[in-house]
């Protein structure tokens, strides 16, 4: 069965620091790039940061630029993403997601189509 | 940066009925890379639809995706009771940020 598992998420104060694990399993990790989306209380989802299939690319969304770094391994097929320098408004559940595609007729198409059941970060003193 | 609004915030309807969502973008969007995912309480959300009209893996025919350039649709032809959530459309282009529309929340009436 293909899965993504995240851990790590927890309540932390801010300006503290946190990383999470993405497992996965039932599929080869090292061909797939990953992304970090997250959804605050009530809200909707963002997208976070995004790594390319060895981690040689890595993308990020302007909130979290300078502060959060996403990583993975590939012999451990885990990804993770160190937070840094947390504020109240990083306060979402985290979901790992898998990079899909297919090719139709020369024309690729991307989506995101596995996703893990998130891990919850609190940032609150 | 591509922005997406959905439309409408909320949809009240009743099981049977066929529901039509919304999706705009700033600027054009390759139909390539226009996702919908359909998101439950408590729960991760779901691909539904990719390339704007092609039907994830075990997604009934019940959904149906269209559009191009700006403007997209998610439609639900028949509505059953598990398809109330909220659904949310996506832009996936050749470069971040992959922006998220605000999310359509498809009530029971």
């Amino acid at each position: 069965e293909v899965q993504l598992v995240e851990s790590g998420g927890g309540l932390v104060q801010p300006g503290g620091s946190l990383r999470l694990s993405c497992a996965a399993s039932g599929f080869t990790f090292s061909s797939y790039w990953m992304h970090w989306v997250r959804q605050a209380p009530g809200k909707g989802l963002v997208w976070v940061s995004r790594i390319n299939s060895d981690g040689s690319s890595t993308s990020y969304a302007d909130s979290v630029k300078g502060r959060f770094t996403i990583s993975r391994d590939n012999a451990k097929n885990t990804l993770y993403l160190q937070m840094n320098s947390l504020r109240a408004e990083d306060t979402a559940v985290y979901y790992c997601a898998r990079k899909g595609w297919e090719l139709q007729q020369d024309y690729y198409y991307y989506y995101m189509d596995v996703w893990g059941k998130g891990t919850t970060v609190t940032v609150s003193s | 940066e591509i922005v997406l609004t959905q439309s409408p915030g909320t949809l009240s309807l009743s099981p049977g009925e066929r529901a039509t969502l919304s999706c705009r973008a700033s600027q054009s969007v390759s139909s390539s890379y226009l996702a919908w995912y359909q998101q439950k309480p408590g729960q991760a959300p779901r691909l539904l639809i990719y390339g704007a009209s092609s039907r994830a893996t075990g997604i009934p025919d019940r959904f149906s995706g269209s559009g191009s350039g700006t403007d997209f649709t998610l439609t639900i032809s028949r509505l059953e009771p598990e398809d109330f959530a909220v659904y949310y459309c996506q832009q996936y282009g050749s470069s971040p940020p992959y922006s998220f529309g605000q999310g359509t929340k498809l009530e029971i009436k």
